[in-house]
């Protein structure tokens, strides 16, 4: 089946540095990119919706030149958590939506701890 | 806006039983569609059954099918057959088709504990 990287899938980094986290669709092309994120048994909150080629769509709520997020490849979108805090600690997961068969697919997520 | 409700936040079954998880909708969309996604402690989010608005047959994939209730907008899953590997976070999900983007609406979870 159609698989979702996503690199690193554990990062900690001291408060004010940016991290990046990369989420790659392995087996398929996506124009569409979504990006989430979760705190403990709660649900997925989606973050912004990237679209290969052009601007993420961010939710309210989220600061976009915090979160900067780039769909530059229908396999590659990066989101870039600049000058991190110790409250943007969380999981980070993406998912990709197949160009084709319009199936989304998760990436196994990102934890992310700033000290 | 789109609303998903799961009114279960933790159900048990013992194994080999079988459990039904409930999830409500609210839309004025006709073109949609619904998913189920488990979510185990590993916290890779894994897709378990689909359902499209348009077709009245209820969805099944081996041990797992649906309650699709389109009037009452229900969609519950029953799990058969309980296995241990069933154990994770369950979450509802629902993708309104006509709209720019078609992003998954989320339901808040329902943790299934299975006992051995």
């Amino acid at each position: 089946g159609a698989v979702v990287s996503q690199h690193p899938s554990w990062v900690i980094c001291k408060s004010g540095t940016s991290v990046k986290i990369e989420c790659r669709s392995l087996d398929f092309q996506a124009t569409t990119m979504f990006w989430y994120r979760q705190f403990p048994k709660q649900s997925l909150m989606l973050m912004a919706t990237s679209n290969e080629g052009s601007k993420a769509t961010y939710e309210q709520g989220v600061e976009k030149d915090k979160f900067l997020i780039n769909h530059a490849s229908l396999t590659l979108s990066t989101l870039t958590v600049t000058s991190a805090h110790p409250e943007d600690s969380s999981f980070y997961i993406c998912s990709a939506r197949d160009l084709y068969t319009e199936t989304q697919y998760f990436g196994p997520g990102t934890r992310l701890l700033v000290l | 806006a789109q609303t998903v409700t799961q009114s279960q936040p933790e159900m048990s079954v013992q194994e080999a039983e079988t459990v039904t998880l409930s999830c409500t909708y609210d839309t004025s969309e006709s073109d949609y569609y619904l998913f189920w996604y488990k979510q185990p402690p590993s916290r890779q989010m894994i897709l378990v059954i689909r359902q499209e608005a348009y077709k009245q047959q209820n969805a099944t994939e081996n041990r797992f099918s649906v309650n699709f209730q389109k009037a009452a907008k229900s969609f519950s899953l029953k799990i058969s057959d309980s296995q241990l590997g069933d154990a994770a976070m369950y979450f509802c999900a629902y993708r309104n088709m006509m709209e720019y983007g078609n992003k998954l609406v989320f339901g808040a979870g329902t943790i299934l504990r299975v006992k051995s």
